[in-house]
């Protein structure tokens, strides 16, 4: 298995909601990654997770609350977002070492924020 | 700080071959790399190189000059299905952030 499965495809969620992105890959990849991206621009790194342990935050506001309950699943959890959050939310995993330089990425959640 | 730079856009015709440019500045480097994406889908790998040197895998190459702080991504034959938004990336560290250039619009036209 060579995927990286993100679920929902698309999310539409109010201000006030709770909602997750989930993610799953058994590619035995021991590094997973949470990128956002907006329209026209390149994929801005949140969050690395690394042996299911959080190794990089890139000060992103706490009403994203990521989670990694396995070396196969993460999660990120929606609260309080803003309309300025919608965005595809993408996950990617990788190999440690110089296999960090091949990210395999999912196919994205289409967050929008009413 | 960090930053890469590459043109915003370029078009070739098809069978031509087309070289996107990319100057990096990190604190750290391990590594350039290339992504592909096309309208409405996810980034997928392309190319890394993490030595000096012409990387060759199919239709794309790709170089790295460490000296110079520069690669390019060289793509021969062009096909329509090449129009898509091509990314540079590095690695900055020995850990894992990956960070990505503003990315290169390719549009081939027949």
């Amino acid at each position: 298995d060579t995927e990286v499965t993100q679920t929902p495809k698309h999310l539409v969620m109010g201000m006030t909601n709770k909602k997750s992105l989930k993610c799953e890959q058994h590619m035995g990849h021991r590094a997973m990654y949470w990128y956002k991206q907006k329209a026209k621009k390149p994929p801005e790194l949140m969050f690395v997770y690394s042996y299911e342990k959080l190794s990089i935050n890139e000060s992103v506001p706490s009403r994203f609350s990521p989670e990694c309950p396995n070396s196969s699943l993460l999660n990120l959890h929606l609260h309080a977002l803003q309309p300025e959050d919608s965005a595809l939310y993408l996950c990617a995993s990788s190999q440690e070492g110089a296999g960090a330089n091949v990210l395999t990425f999912g196919a994205g959640s289409r967050l929008t924020v009413l | 700080g960090q930053s890469l730079e590459q043109p915003s856009e370029v078009t070739a015709v098809e069978g031509a071959i087309v070289q996107i440019n990319c100057t990096y500045q990190t604190s750290g480097f391990y590594g350039l790399s290339w992504y592909q994406q096309h309208d409405g889908g996810a980034p997928t790998f392309l190319s890394y190189n993490g030595l000096d040197g012409l990387e060759e895998t199919g239709r794309f190459s790709s170089f790295l000059s460490r000296s110079d702080s520069y690669g390019y991504l060289l793509l021969q034959e062009l096909q329509m299905k090449d129009s898509a938004s091509y990314f540079c990336a590095v690695r900055d560290t020995g850990g894992f952030k990956t960070i990505f250039g503003a990315g290169t619009r390719l549009f081939v036209k027949a």
